[in-house]
């Protein structure tokens, strides 16, 4: 059984940057692609990017040069950072695993339980 | 940039239907997936590419896409199916999710 979670700080300030950990157990983080996924309050899922070994990398245009995402395989953990953030960064953030079946499907199939990050002004 | 749109709200009686649309351009030429949501809980995938259910996920869950749209039924609807369900899909390199519909049992 894949099980995922998430650590890091829970207030960030603005203008700095928002990092995240996603301890992954039950598979290894070589073998599949792994995603970040975050939720504001009362809004919908958005996704903010993945990863996949060793280091092939695929953002959300909307967030432009503020993500990056990294693999560690010495403790099968994957990471978030996302730059500059404002106020409207405060989300709930989740990590996930992310399947890809033949290029064509692709789809969240573990989530972790969240992570509340609340941004200060 | 591609959107799906779904419907704010469905509200179904116990042992009732309940149909949650999800459209976009051309979906039915994509895959489409559902996750149901509870208050305080992370996603729960219960369909993938477009009909499938995960193991664990009840029968009365079931998916079809054609078109531009694409459906989740839930039949015999229970107190615990209440949620919200977003509907993704993969377009160009994105994952898009849908603004969500909130299923409430009556």
């Amino acid at each position: 059984q894949v099980q995922l979670q998430e650590s890091g700080p829970g207030l960030v300030k603005s203008s700095e940057t928002l990092s995240l950990t996603c301890a992954v157990s039950g598979a290894s983080i070589t073998s599949r692609t792994w995603a970040w996924v975050r939720q504001p309050p009362g809004k919908p899922l958005e996704w903010i990017g993945s990863i996949f070994y060793p280091g092939t990398t695929n953002y959300a245009s909307s967030l432009g040069s503020r993500v990056t995402i990294s693999l560690d395989t010495s403790t099968n953990h994957f990471s978030l950072n996302l730059g500059s953030v404002t106020p409207a960064d405060t989300a709930v953030y989740y990590c996930a695993r992310d399947l890809s079946v033949s290029g064509i499907s692709r789809y969240f199939d573990y989530w972790g339980p969240g992570k509340l990050v609340t941004v200060s002004s | 940039s591609y959107e799906l749109t779904q419907p704010p709200s469905v509200s179904v009686s116990p042992g009732q239907t309940a149909t949650i649309t999800c459209s976009g351009n051309k979906l039915g030429e994509k895959f489409a997936y559902w996750y149901q949501q509870k208050p305080g809980q992370s996603p729960v995938l219960v369909i993938y590419q477009d009909t499938n259910r995960p193991s664990g996920i009840p029968e009365r869950f079931s998916g079809s896409n054609s078109g531009d749209t694409a459906t989740l039924t839930i039949s015999g609807t229970q107190a615990m199916d209440e949620a919200d369900y977003y509907c993704q899909a993969w377009d160009t390199n994105t994952y898009v999710f849908g603004p969500g519909t909130k299923v409430t049992v009556l």
